[in-house]
């Protein structure tokens, strides 16, 4: 167990649709990042989020978007779902912004 | 672009063989180096990293290898067991001070018993 929690860990909706993943970081790390992982693009960086501020922007769609609340959870929200978007969405933390991160298992997204 | 790609998609082993996993990444500015692991229905799980001012690092039964004149990376594992079985991935940190990876596609590595 990474200490890195996400919810919910499946998800099905429509196309359209918006969805929010969450994710709580582990004990005391102030960094939080978003990943996608599908089978033809591997692991892709997102976004990066340290101590509530926008860090790092990888290839994150404009549909897409994510925020670090106070407490330091983060959320991801996808909006206008497509078909394409199903995939496994991974949040990692890390104590700073450029050291060791810690994945959680993942929400498996599944749009039909 | 920046990319980090896999020689093998593939890799079967026999339990107690020592398995190599390698990896060529493309950007040269790179300065931090991560293999992680991942099993099934599992998030990437951290093995061993090394930045760009060692060539050689090793763990427990691990040991990563960069080759910065060829931009190359491998991942040995000593006495391969069945629990190894895994996707490997290597990543570069191409976000500088930021921790922005880029993973490479994938090694299974299948050690049969």
């Amino acid at each position: 167990d990474s200490g890195v929690t996400q919810t919910p860990k499946h998800l099905i909706t429509a196309t359209g649709q918006r969805v929010t993943l969450r994710c709580s970081p582990r004990s005391g790390d102030l960094s939080v990042y978003w990943y996608q992982q599908s089978l033809d693009q591997g692991l892709q960086f997102l976004i990066q989020y340290y101590n509530g501020e926008e860090r790092a922007k990888g290839n994150i769609l404009e549909r897409f978007s994510a925020q670090q609340f106070p407490d330091l959870h983060s959320e991801l929200n996808l909006s206008s779902l497509e078909l394409g978007d199903s995939a496994l969405y991974f949040c990692a933390s890390s104590v700073g912004a450029n050291t060791e991160a810690f994945f959680g298992q993942g929400t498996r997204l599944t749009v039909v | 672009g920046e990319s980090v790609g896999l020689h093998l998609p593939t890799l079967s082993v026999q339990e107690g063989d020592n398995s190599i996993i390698n990896c060529a990444y493309s950007n040269s500015a790179s300065d931090y180096f991560i293999w992680y692991k991942q099993e099934s229905g599992k998030g990437p799980q951290f093995i061993i990293d090394i930045r760009s001012n060692m060539d050689k690092r090793q763990g427990q039964r691990v040991t990563v290898l960069l080759n910065k004149t060829v931009k190359h990376l491998s991942l040995q594992i000593a006495a391969t067991q069945p629990g190894d079985s895994a996707v490997y991935f290597c990543a570069e940190n191409s976000g500088g001070s930021n921790y922005k990876l880029t993973f490479g596609k994938g090694t299974l590595l299948t050690v049969n018993p």
